[in-house]
């Protein structure tokens, strides 16, 4: 069955980096595209970027971009989302999730990883 | 980018209520219009997507509707388990935008 595993909560001083990894299973992984998705509390599900597992493509969101670095390892099946110069307003969940038909609808998620600036 | 906005941001029912949630696109989306339902430290699950489409396993009491820039998601008879938050999303254009949510409690 798919399934998207992420790494565990992190806790980062602000200024620092982060690195989010997630494992995909049970499908090809270089048919589809990862999208990283990140809930801070009590807002609304904001997407972040997205990367073509299959040629490796990426696109972020304007209002992050310049900070934020999507990339993969096929061998790996592993998709990475690393976040720079964190600052308190980037605590928050952060969901990787599959993409792949052509209304490129989210259709499984990561189970979530934890990420507070703080310090 | 495309603003997505619901209504309500809550709404209070019971077991066996007909509910309905609105979500409205800033722009013409077509039917790139997916729902999806999150439970408290969960991750989202897709409900609906391109509008009207019924994910595979998703119960039959869902149902959504809409194309342009107004959209539904239907709930025929609440059961239990579907107490939880409501976004909607468009996959219209990047950034891919979700609405506020709704917060369907039990009445």
């Amino acid at each position: 069955q798919v399934q998207l595993v992420q790494s565990g909560a992190e806790v980062k001083k602000p200024g620092a980096s982060v690195k989010v990894s997630c494992k995909a299973s049970g499908y090809t992984f270089t048919s589809y595209s990862i999208h990283w998705v990140r809930q801070a509390p009590g807002q609304r599900l904001e997407c972040m970027g997205w990367i073509n597992a299959g040629n490796g493509n990426t696109k972020y969101s304007q209002q992050i971009q310049g900070r934020v670095t999507i990339t993969r390892d096929t061998s790996a099946s592993t998709a990475y989302m690393d976040l720079s110069s964190l600052r308190s307003e980037d605590t928050a969940v952060y969901y990787c999730a599959r993409a792949g038909s052509s209304y490129d609808y989210f259709d499984y998620w990561g189970q979530g990883t934890l990420v507070t600036v703080s310090s | 980018d495309i603003q997505m906005t619901q209504s309500p941001s809550s709404l209070s029912a019971s077991v066996g209520d007909r509910v309905t949630i609105t979500c409205r696109a800033s722009q013409n989306i077509n039917s790139y219009l997916n729902w999806y339902q999150q439970k408290p430290g969960k991750a989202p699950k897709l409900l609906i997507y391109a509008a009207s489409s019924l994910q595979s396993a998703v119960p039959s009491r869902f149902s959504g509707s809409g194309s342009g820039t107004d959209f539904t998601l239907t709930i025929s008879s609440l059961q239990p388990e579907d107490f939880a938050t409501y976004y909607c999303q468009q996959s219209f254009s990047t950034p891919y935008t979700f609405g506020q949510g709704t917060k369907l409690e039990i009445k």
